[in-house]
């Protein structure tokens, strides 16, 4: 049974760098049926898809965020990480890891496989 | 950036009532949508994928149509289980997800 666990500090000091890893079991991110992502929802509110990381290392971010994120995979490890720089209040949120089902022809956008999600405060 | 917009935020049914959510895309998307049930505390689960097609284990009350800017879920008769908040997502160009729609006890 496939499982995604995020880890990652719980409070970070506004402008300083959120970082967290998605550490997978029971399958692996150098498969060429999926791509390995980060979603986030702040308190209360909907979900953000953040961006997300092939198999083969090419990264897609949301436009958005693009100048403050970074996700990067270690497949000795089997664990791909997010870093968001230069925090802010708005980027207080359950961050959550997700795996993409990956199809010939067709986006890898959806999300069969999520985890249980982590808190992020960003607060001094 | 392509913005979802759904319909409505909230509704208020009783169970064995069909329900119906709008979701529209701010330009064509195709049929490249998915919609996820949410319950408190819990990450989202995945319903249907490419605007129609059931995941594997979603009981068949659950139907989505649709394609390019327009698109609805549809709860033929409302479980007990299904009160929750319900999400569409695009994943045509990057992704976005809709804001929501809680389905409430009437």
């Amino acid at each position: 049974q496939l499982q995604l666990q995020e880890s990652g500090p719980g409070l970070v000091k506004p402008s300083e760098t959120l970082s967290l890893t998605c550490t997978v079991s029971g399958g692996s991110i150098s498969s060429s049926s999926y791509y390995w992502g980060w979603i986030r929802q702040p308190p209360g509110k909907g979900l953000e898809w953040i961006g997300s990381i092939s198999y083969s290392g090419n990264t897609f971010y949301i436009p958005s965020l693009k100048s403050r994120v970074t996700i990067s995979g270690d497949t000795s490890r089997n664990q791909f990480s997010l870093k968001l720089s230069s925090v802010t209040a708005a980027d207080t949120a359950v961050y959550y890891c997700a795996r993409h089902p990956a199809k010939r022809g067709e986006p890898a956008g959806t999300v069969d496989y999520w985890g249980q999600g982590t808190l992020v405060i960003v607060s001094s | 950036d392509i913005q979802m917009t759904q319909s409505p935020s909230t509704l208020s049914a009783s169970v064995g009532d069909r329900v119906t959510i709008t979701c529209r895309a701010s330009q064509s998307i195709r049929y490249w949508l998915a919609w996820y049930q949410q319950k408190p505390g819990k990450a989202p689960n995945l319903l249907i994928y490419k605007a129609s097609i059931l995941e594997s284990g979603v009981p068949s009350r659950f139907s989505g149509s649709g394609s390019g800017t327009e698109f609805t879920l549809t709860i033929s008769r409302l479980q007990p289980d299904d009160f929750a908040t319900y999400y569409c997502q695009q994943y045509f160009s990057y992704s976005t997800f809709g804001g929501g729609t809680k389905v409430e006890i009437k």
